[in-house]
């Protein structure tokens, strides 16, 4: 079975400070792993996928094999990364993707 | 705008009742997936269709049935509502059967059901 645990139910730092939203996954394969992202009254937006090992609006997220972590961080939070964060899990074959129950970040001035 | 489509917005209807939500992916997407969003579940993956066909299965109840037409779009039925049923009901479409590709989803903006 493939699990996405995401510890923290709301994260609040200041603005300029560094965030990590943390994600730990349980998969016996090669999982691929996403973070989503969903503004207050907005759909759910894809943010990062770690195959592409991108960095969108400064987040970046490695996957760390390890110890099954994906977390995602910023080094200087804006008022306007203020949303719920959703770390996602899909199994190579697989059809649907896992969600983890999600962080609320947020940014106070 | 993403490309998927959901209606109605928000619904509002009783205990026992029957609805029907309605979703249109995004052009070129063949597969739909239906998820539920409630409090204190988080994103329940509900089901899968791709071109037509139902490709897999999550925690849907047996009172909840979806199908996908020709056209591609997806209806996800609910029947003999239950308060419980209240929850935000995503849609999202992505290009292939498989996620494994790496792209992700799309996801409609929802709609919101109220069961009172």
């Amino acid at each position: 079975a493939q699990r996405v645990t995401q510890p923290e139910k709301l994260l609040s730092v200041f603005k300029g400070a560094p965030v990590e939203l943390k994600c730990n996954y349980s998969y016996s394969g090669s999982p691929e792993l996403f973070w989503y992202v969903q503004y207050s009254r907005q759909r759910l937006q894809l943010l990062l996928r770690h195959i592409s090992r991108e960095s969108i609006k400064g987040f970046t997220a490695d996957l760390n094999k390890g110890e099954t972590s994906f977390h995602l961080k910023k080094p200087f939070a804006q008022e306007e990364d203020s949303a719920m964060y959703y770390c996602a899990l899909s199994g190579r074959g697989r059809r649907a993707l896992t969600f983890g129950s999600g962080t609320r970040l947020q940014v106070q001035p | 705008d993403s490309g998927v489509t959901q209606t109605p917005k928000h619904l509002i209807t009783a205990t026992g009742q029957r609805v029907t939500l309605r979703c249109s992916p995004r052009s070129g997407d063949l597969s739909v997936y239906w998820y539920q969003q409630s409090l204190d579940q988080g994103l329940q993956f509900l089901i899968q269709y791709y071109n037509g066909e139902e490709r897999a299965k999550g925690n849907i109840l047996e009172r909840f049935s979806a199908q996908q037409f020709p056209d591609l779009h997806s209806e996800l039925n609910l029947s003999s509502l239950e308060l419980g049923d209240s929850a935000l009901y995503f849609c999202a479409s992505s290009v292939a059967g498989r996620t494994g590709d790496g792209y992700g989803y799309t996801f409609g903006s929802g709609t919101r059901l109220t069961v009172v």
